[in-house]
This record gives structure tokens, C-alpha cells and sequence, in this order.
């Protein structure tokens, strides 16, 4: 099976910008979250969609949004960029069902420059 | 979720097993042990899970000790690839109602030739 897959891998902006990221799961997986990396606070959690629908949300502001479709693919939009939105952006995808099943298998990741 | 605890730091000479401890004293009783790593840059990789019995797989071992409050990664053989950072998260499982994995600092594993 094909692994998680992201799109771009790098990507610069300007304050001010928009920017969409999109992620692919593996195939069969329902669930996509989406981690924030940066070097001063880690892996932060942004938020998780189950079958289209957000189930779980991080402590982030409403700048950051998302979305899942049908093939369970999602996106994440970031608006109104800041410089301390630079950072890696990881997907993760599971089964999403209970258990065992919510294993996280992560992406390459975006690497994001805001200039 | 439950805090995890895990040392900043380990060497490891190339050959030898690598053992990775981590403690995670608050955890409850539906809560699993994951260990991801995180090679520099890239995206973590799963190495492995436990709710309560010891797991081994073609990657490394997981030890959680009877109580439960603590366990070690175990990579038996460790290689130069081997170095990144490993992470030690306690998830509970809570069905439909969410999946998220709280990431602490990890332990920056360098393994040397």
C-alpha cells in the first residue's frame, strides 16, 4: 500500500498570504489529523476529521481550518500567514476506529517559510 | 492523556541493543503505549504499541513493566540509521469521540560507529 502523501513538500509565502496544504491517507484509512512542528514547541496537535466531519481540535487559532472530502483526503488552509507559521505540517492517517485501529502513520510533511 | 517522561538524551555503540526508557506513572487502565521516531526533518515513523503484555515486531521490542507506570524500547541491534528521535506517547482509546497523540520532547538517540 501506498503511505501517507502530502502536497507540496515546500512551500514559501509572505506575510499576509493564504495558504492550502493537502494531504492524501492511505488507502482505507477514514481518519486524517494534522500536527504542527516547530522548533520551539514540538509536535502540536491541530486537528482531526473522521468521514468528513472534525471530531477533535487543538489550541489553535481560527486562522488555522480545515476539511476532509469524500476519499477522505483533507486539506488544511492557513490565512492571514505570520511569520510564526513557519513550521513542518504533518498529516497522519488511521482506520480511526477504536482500539488498536487508531495507529497514526504520518506523512513527509509541508515545510512552510513565511517570509 | 498521560504525561510520559522519557531522558533528552542516549549514545548507543553501533551493534549493541539500544534500551529507551520512559516513565508514564499517571497512566490508566484503556491507555496504550506508543513509540514513534522522527528521523531529522522527515515525518515520525511507528515503531510499536502496548496496552499491558510486552510486544516485540521486525523493528524493536516494548517492555511495560506489571504496573504499568513505565516501559523501554528495546532496538537489539542498533544501526547508524537508528539515530532520530523517539517518541514515547500514552493514548487512550476513545473510540469514535477523537484520535490524538500528545508528543513530549522525546530522546535524541545517537548511535556511534
Amino acid at each position: 500500500k501506498a503511505g501517507v502523501t502530502q502536497t507540496p513538500r515546500y512551500l514559501i509565502k509572505t506575510r499576509g498570504q493564504q495558504v492550502t496544504l493537502s494531504c492524501s491517507p492511505i488507502s482505507g484509512h477514514r481518519s486524517v489529523s494534522w500536527y504542527q512542528q516547530t522548533p520551539g514547541q514540538g509536535l502540536q496537535f491541530l486537528f482531526e476529521y473522521f468521514s468528513e466531519t472534525q471530531r477533535n481540535k487543538g489550541n489553535f487559532p481560527g486562522r488555522f481550518s480545515g476539511r476532509q472530502f469524500s476519499n477522505s483526503r483533507s486539506e488544511m488552509n492557513v490565512s492571514t500567514l505570520e511569520l510564526g507559521d513557519s513550521a513542518l505540517y504533518l498529516c497522519a492517517s488511521s482506520l480511526g476506529l477504536a482500539g488498536d485501529q487508531e495507529t497514526q502513520y504520518f506523512g513527509p510533511g509541508t515545510r512552510l517559510l513565511v517570509l | 492523556d498521560a504525561k510520559t517522561t522519557q531522558p533528552p538524551s542516549m549514545d548507543c555503540a553501533e551493534g549493541r541493543a539500544a534500551n529507551l526508557p520512559c516513565n508514564h506513572s499517571t497512566i490508566s487502565g484503556n491507555e496504550y503505549v506508543y513509540w514513534y521516531r522522527q528521523i531529522h526533518s522527515q515525518g515520525p515513523q511507528y515503531i510499536i504499541h502496548g496496552l499491558k503484555n510486552n510486544e516485540t515486531n521486525e523493528m524493536a521490542s516494548l517492555i511495560i513493566t506489571e504496573d504499568r507506570k513505565s516501559s523501554t524500547l528495546i532496538l537489539p541491534h542498533a544501526t547508524l540509521r537508528d539515530t532520530a528521535v523517539y517518541y514515547c506517547i500514552v493514548r487512550e482509546s476513545k473510540g469514535y469521540t477523537g484520535n490524538q497523540f500528545y508528543f513530549g520532547t522525546g530522546t535524541s538517540l545517537t548511535v556511534i560507529p
